[in-house]
């Protein structure tokens, strides 16, 4: 079955980027039912999204964030991946991945982020 | 963008116990909800998609209505695995928006 796996360093100075990559298995990244998410969590708050992509490359992002992030997807690899620039304490966080399931095919309907990373500790500090 | 208002933002109750989560929606989202479920130190479990529609493997205990603004989560007779924190999250449109979650806790 599908399953997701976050990887990336823990620590980043402020001022850097911060990139994530995570890595599909058990299926394939470039399926149409797919977009793939992803979402952080500060310690001791709730969850946020932080953006979105389709294996062609679509994207879509959170507005709060959208200046600072990239994501991509590399279809051959089965992976897509996370960039975070000019990061300070306020981007620590734990960073998870997660499948998001759509069709528009005969019509929308949402299946939810039914499989999602185990999610990685990012420390922002010098 | 729609923002998703979650209440209560904790509850007390006891095993056995019916719990009901509300979530609120700023405009109308058809039936794009999803909720999850949440323990300390793991990722959200995906309970519940498309308002109503129980994930697989999920206990029937858990179930979802609403549709437009107004959804809720029912846990209908608590379990004490089923102490966790509980997250509405929209998907009707981008940018995708949760909630702020609800903890439900041991009485």
């Amino acid at each position: 079955q599908l399953q997701l796996q976050e990887s990336g360093p823990g620590l980043v100075k402020p001022s850097e980027t911060l990139s994530l990559t995570c890595t599909v298995s058990g299926g394939s990244i470039s399926s149409s039912s797919y977009y793939w998410g992803w979402i952080r969590q500060p310690p001791g708050k709730g969850l946020e999204w932080i953006g979105s992509i389709y294996y062609s490359g679509s994207t879509y992002y959170n507005p709060s964030l959208k200046s600072r992030v990239t994501i991509s997807v590399d279809t051959s690899k089965n992976q897509f991946s996370l960039k975070l620039s000019s990061v300070t304490a306020a981007d620590t966080a734990v960073y998870y991945c997660a499948s998001d399931g759509r069709t528009w095919v005969p019509q929308y309907y949402y299946y939810g982020m039914d499989v999602w990373g185990q999610g990685t500790t990012v420390t922002v500090s010098s | 963008d729609i923002q998703m208002t979650q209440s209560p933002s904790s509850v007390s109750a006891s095993v056995g116990d019916r719990v009901t989560i509300t979530c609120r929606a700023s405009q109308g989202i058809s039936s794009w909800l999803a909720w999850y479920q949440q323990k300390p130190g793991k990722a959200p479990k995906l309970l519940i998609y498309a308002a109503s529609s129980l994930q697989s493997g999920v206990p029937s205990r858990f179930s979802g209505s609403g549709s437009g603004t107004d959804f809720t989560l029912t846990i209908s007779s608590l379990q004490p695995e089923d102490f966790a924190t509980y997250y509405c999250q929209q998907a009707n449109s981008f940018p995708v928006t949760f909630g702020g979650g609800t903890k439900v806790e041991i009485k």
